[in-house]
């Protein structure tokens, strides 16, 4: 069965360090991947789309990278603050379907 | 502004009671989605509608149900038949046939069974 898998242990990091998170996914050929961040008790906001034929996509101090052939995406925050910190989900979804299969999530927390 | 909403934020239920939750949209999206959240999950679908009048069952459609009269309006019906409700709902839109598009969510009901 088609499985998404991201760090169930929260990350802590330092503020002004570049934090990664990851993605890693199973039975599952997407052509499109997504992440979003999602604040306690609110609904995810969308961050960073990437598809299968892109290997990067960069917006401010965000990085997403995607990697078929791993079947990974990392997730990277430079110069991080404590702003950051919250949860952030990736979401696959596969060519034919316009429904998106949403990862656990992975807690971020920058300690100033 | 543009934006969905949600209503109402916290819900409370006794056993046996139906409850609907409020989805609206002014988004002008054609596409209306109900996920389900619980601590440290993600988010299950359980309802989602492409168009109006038209939905399908997502992964956990069981005890819930959905109707879709107007474009900017999705309500999701908890019944009784849910065994286990207590909750965090969210509400998402999105344009229709745009994978390279985000979903835009709600804020969010949480509902709590009594």
């Amino acid at each position: 069965s088609q499985k998404i898998e991201q760090n169930s242990e929260a990350l802590n990091i330092q503020e002004g360090k570049t934090a990664t998170l990851t993605c890693n996914y199973t039975n599952y050929s997407p052509a499109y991947l997504q992440w979003y961040r999602q604040d306690p008790g609110r609904g995810p906001v969308f961050l960073l789309l990437i598809r299968e034929n892109e290997k990067e996509k960069r917006k401010e101090r965000l990085k997403v990278t995607f990697d078929t052939t791993l079947k990974q995406s990392l997730f990277h925050i430079t110069a991080s603050q404590p702003a950051d910190s919250a949860t952030y989900l990736c979401a696959l979804e596969s060519g034919g379907s316009y429904i998106p299969t949403f990862g656990r999530g992975t807690s971020l927390i920058v300690h100033p | 502004d543009g934006g969905i909403t949600q209503s109402p934020k916290y819900l409370f239920r006794k056993e046996g009671q139906n409850v609907t939750l409020s989805c609206e949209q002014n988004l002008n999206h054609d596409a209306m989605y109900w996920y389900r959240q619980d601590p440290g999950q993600g988010l299950r679908l359980i309802y989602y509608s492409q168009i109006v009048n038209d939905f399908q069952k997502g992964d956990i459609a069981e005890g819930y149900s959905v109707s879709r009269e107007k474009k900017e309006s999705f309500p999701l019906t908890v019944t009784s038949a849910q065994k286990n409700p207590t909750a965090f709902y969210l509400c998402a839109s999105r344009e229709q046939g745009a994978h390279y598009n985000e979903q835009f969510f709600g804020p969010g009901t949480r509902l709590t069974v009594l």
